[in-house]
């Protein structure tokens, strides 16, 4: 059974970068599909963030590409977020993902990552 | 970007009664990228339906999916308890996944 876990700081601070990681578990990243990451502001609704392919192609969501980056650790099965500049809009439940280009199979429980000075 | 638009924004149902929650978009969906999932307080999204109307591995067939084009239905025959929780959908087009907000399908 894969199992994603996502961890990192549950508190950054404005204008810093947030930093999550996704440790996967039953499946091997290098093994095929998409791993990706989507957020979930405060009262609002799912917004995807980016994705990387197995291959190690990253595609991002053009609102937040400029201050995204997601990379993949395959030694350690795992792959991470890094969003800069980061506002108190940036203030969400972030879910790690594994999918393919069309929909999205399993999820992480998610971890809420407040930005607050 | 393609916005998708769930309603009602909460549903209240009893037991035993007919779910039916709509997702319509601001344009046109390939039916094969329209997916649904459940959400329950502290735990993961689960895969309902892909594909419009492929339920997912392990899905009940009391759900069940339809639509296409722009407008998009959810259908639970037959509420169980454990199906009261969040649902949204989510479509891919343009190099890019959108969600809808949700429907909050409550106990009545």
């Amino acid at each position: 059974q894969v199992q994603l876990q996502e961890s990192g700081p549950g508190l950054v601070k404005p204008s810093e970068t947030l930093s999550l990681t996704c440790a996967v578990s039953g499946y091997s990243i290098s093994s095929g599909y998409y791993w990706g990451w989507i957020r979930r502001p405060p009262g609002k609704g799912l917004e995807w963030i980016g994705s990387i392919h197995h291959s190690g192609n990253t595609f991002y969501n053009p609102s937040l590409k400029s201050r995204v980056t997601i990379s993949v650790d395959t030694p350690k099965n795992q792959f991470s977020l890094k969003l800069s500049s980061v506002t108190a809009a940036d203030t969400a439940v972030y879910y790690c993902a594994r999918h393919s280009q069309t929909y999205y199979y399993t999820w992480g429980q998610g971890t809420l990552v407040t930005v607050s000075s | 970007e393609i916005v998708l638009t769930q309603s009602p924004g909460t549903l209240s149902l009893s037991p035993g009664e007919r779910a039916t929650l709509s997702c319509r978009a601001s344009q046109s969906v390939s039916s094969s990228y329209l997916a649904w999932y459940q959400q329950k307080p502290g735990q993961a999204p689960r895969l309902l339906i892909y594909d419009a109307s492929s339920r997912a591995t392990g899905i009940p067939d009391r759900f069940s999916g339809s639509g296409s084009g722009t407008d998009f239905t959810l259908t639970i025959s037959r509420l169980e308890p454990e199906d009261f929780a969040v649902y949204f959908c989510q479509q891919y087009g343009d190099s890019m996944y959108t969600f809808g907000q949700g429907t909050n399908l409550e106990i009545k």
